[in-house]
């Protein structure tokens, strides 16, 4: 069983550009969630997707958008970056008959300067 | 999703019992608890949840206190591949949503 999987691992991008990241989903699951995680804190709910569908959204502008894709994997972009942007994305995947449990990639770390 | 207070930090020796308190006073009759937990450089992992009923499963136990306002997470024998930061949340189960983190517990086990 492949477990979460997200690229690159690491990005550093300059303000006012746009980034991609991208999440391959653990085998079996329909849903993909995305979170920020800034340094010393836990991780911030960006959004979630199932069925290609944005499934509920956290405190995030609208320039953070996503993409789900039939064989779930997962987009995570992010436009006009800002220097507060500089923070590890992980995504999760579950599936969506049971949310207890979600697997979680090992991140992208972004830094924007 | 109710609210929840851990410590900032923790020690434990290494082989010993690792206790993880954590408050939820304002929890509702259908949330559930949840630990999860981050060692560094890698993405949070689940470790177990509950409702009322104490769990156990191979990485840990789950006791909820009676009127469900707090919970300690144990490691019964605690490595040092188990220093890591321990995240306490509630929430509905199958809601479908957000995981909400706090700041967790770091804990440092120590030989």
């Amino acid at each position: 069983e492949t477990g979460v999987t997200q690229s690159p691992t690491h990005l550093i991008k300059t303000r006012g550009q746009q980034v991609t990241l991208r999440c391959s989903s653990q085998s079996g699951h329909n849903t993909v969630s995305w979170y920020q995680q800034a340094l010393g804190q836990g991780p911030q709910f960006i959004f979630q997707y199932y069925r290609e569908e944005e499934n509920g959204r956290g405190n995030f502008p609208p320039r953070f958008s996503g993409l789900q894709f039939p064989n779930y994997s997962s987009e995570l972009n992010v436009n006009a970056l800002e220097l507060d942007d500089s923070a590890l994305y992980l995504c999760a995947s579950s599936h969506r008959d049971s949310y207890n449990e979600q697997f979680f990639g090992p991140g992208t770390r972004l830094t924007v300067l | 999703d109710a609210k929840t207070t851990q410590p900032t930090s923790m020690d434990c020796a290494e082989g010993r019992a690792a206790n993880l308190p954590c408050n939820h006073s304002t929890i509702s009759g259908n949330e559930y608890v949840y630990w999860y937990r981050q060692i560094h450089s890698q993405g949070p992992q689940y470790i177990i949840h509950g409702l009322k009923n104490n769990e156990t499963n191979e990485m840990a136990s789950l006791i909820i206190t009676e009127d469900r306002k707090s919970s300690t997470l144990i490691l019964p024998h605690a490595t040092l591949r188990d220093t890591a930061v321990y995240y306490c949340i509630v929430r509905e189960s199958n809601s479908g949503y957000a995981l909400n983190f706090g700041k967790g517990t770091s804990l440092l086990v120590t030989p």
